[in-house]
């Protein structure tokens, strides 16, 4: 699977847009772009997941550029409770080596009162 | 509420001792994956299970062991347990395999003294 690169930590304020970009340069033309979150221990909770096109579902936006090389998730209207650690996973559809989701170290999001 | 199940929620032990977690898939989900998270290692993919039949092993110790019953429900067996085996253990789910979307459970948090 590609290797991905987040920024280690962000912060945002309270009602506002919260943008945690992710880059993967390596990324392959079947591999797809998974984002999860965790808040504090509990289990990564799924946001939202893309292969080429932008997506949107009712957590988030995933915008990916067209050479697929990084992508951003989009929280609109970012509330204390976003504050979580945010991973971008790339994966491929199917794999021999079964269909593991490899965890890097995340973007700590801290959302500001 | 992601719908995975994992039994029980914490467990104290002592080293040398052997322990078995449990876990519910949501239901139809036939995937069941486990994964460790520990402090210096962060998560880790450990092993999938498909339908009864283990289908991928990551760095699964061989003290560790897995299996998934017909009713499809997994248990994860840790055998002559050490300091380092002190970590949060999560069971994730999919319907099936490839990129579907693995689900959460709130983990297991295991401390060995």
């Amino acid at each position: 699977d590609a290797k991905t690169t987040q920024p280690t930590s962000m912060d945002c304020a309270e009602g506002r847009a919260a943008n945690l970009p992710c880059n993967h340069s390596t990324i392959s033309g079947n591999e797809y772009v998974y984002w999860y979150r965790q808040i504090h221990s509990q289990g990564p909770q799924y946001i939202i997941h893309g292969l080429k096109n932008n997506e949107t579902n009712e957590m988030a936006s995933l915008i990916i550029t067209e050479d697929r090389k990084s992508s951003t998730l989009i929280l609109p209207h970012a509330t204390l409770r976003d504050t979580a650690v945010y991973y971008c996973i790339v994966r491929v559809g199917r794999g021999s080596s079964g269909d593991k989701l490899t965890f890097g170290t995340g973007t700590r999001l801290a959302v500001r009162p | 509420d992601s719908g995975v199940t994992q039994t029980p929620k914490h467990l104290i032990t002592a080293t040398g001792q052997r322990v078995t977690l449990r876990c519910s898939p949501r239901s139809g989900d036939l995937s069941v994956y486990w994964y460790q998270q520990s402090l210096d290692q962060g998560l880790q993919f450990l092993i999938q299970y498909y339908n009864g039949e283990e289908r991928a092993k990551g760095n699964i110790l061989e003290r560790f062991s897995a299996q998934q019953f017909p009713d499809l429900h997994s248990e994860l067996n840790l055998s002559s347990l050490e300091l380092g085996d002190s970590a949060l253990y999560f069971c994730a789910s999919s319907v099936g395999t490839g990129k579907e979307t693995q689900y959460f459970g709130p983990g297991t948090r295991l401390l060995v003294l």
